[in-house]
């Protein structure tokens, strides 16, 4: 069974701070891992979306890396600003399946 | 830019009751997904489902639960006998194709109160 790990599980942070967010999984058997953003009482909103087949996705201040054979994907966040304030979930999806597996997030806030 | 919708977005009922949540996906989306969170934990898939048929259910997804699509436009999850443990907050997700370069894309949520 795939288990999704995210540590830190909060992380606080200046403005402007470069910051790194880890994703582990256990399984290898990949097809894609997918970074949301959830703002608090609200729904996820994707962020990026990373193949098995690619090492990095960027999007704007947002860079996601997946590095399969050790099982980890890392979400780079580069000058924090507050409005970055959010819970962060990786969510990983298997070969197998249409079911994605979430991590249990981090708490992410940025200090003005 | 098109979005998941989902009705209502709180709904408080008691336990026993059947209650119904509602979702439109996204138009040209073809593949449709309900996930759920209770408070403080993590997300859980509870089912997908494409071409009017259930693809895919996870252990959480037993006989009290139903999907149906009733229309062309409307995804519906059905709980028929709440309980308390049922209160959480109810995703629903929908993608294009479920192969690796397609997202899901998550609605606002209900949150379902079970009294």
């Amino acid at each position: 069974k795939q288990e999704v790990t995210q540590i830190p599980a909060a992380l606080s942070v200046p403005e402007g701070e470069n910051l790194v967010l880890n994703c582990s999984f256990t399984d290898s058997a990949i097809y894609n891992l997918q970074w949301f953003r959830q703002d608090p009482g609200k729904g996820l909103t994707s962020l990026l979306l990373i193949q098995s087949s690619q090492r990095e996705q960027t999007s704007g201040r947002l860079n996601a890396s997946l590095d399969k054979s050790s099982g980890r994907s890392t979400l780079y966040i580069a000058a924090s600003q507050p409005g970055d304030s959010a819970t962060y979930l990786c969510a990983e999806k298997e070969t197998s399946g249409s079911r994605l597996t979430f991590g249990e997030g981090t708490q992410l806030t940025v200090n003005p | 830019e098109p979005e998941v919708t989902q009705t209502p977005s709180h709904q408080v009922t008691q336990m026993g009751q059947e209650v119904i949540l509602r979702c439109v996906p996204i138009s040209n989306h073809l593949y449709f997904y309900w996930y759920r969170q209770i408070l403080g934990q993590k997300v859980e898939f509870l089912v997908s489902f494409y071409n009017n048929e259930i693809s895919e259910k996870s252990e959480i997804f037993d006989d009290q639960f139903s999907v149906e699509r009733p229309d062309g436009s409307n995804f519906t999850l059905k709980i028929r006998s709440t309980k308390l443990e049922d209160s959480a907050m109810y995703f629903c997700a929908s993608s294009e194709a479920p192969a690796a370069s397609y997202e899901q894309y998550f609605g606002p949520g209900t949150r379902l109160t079970v009294t």
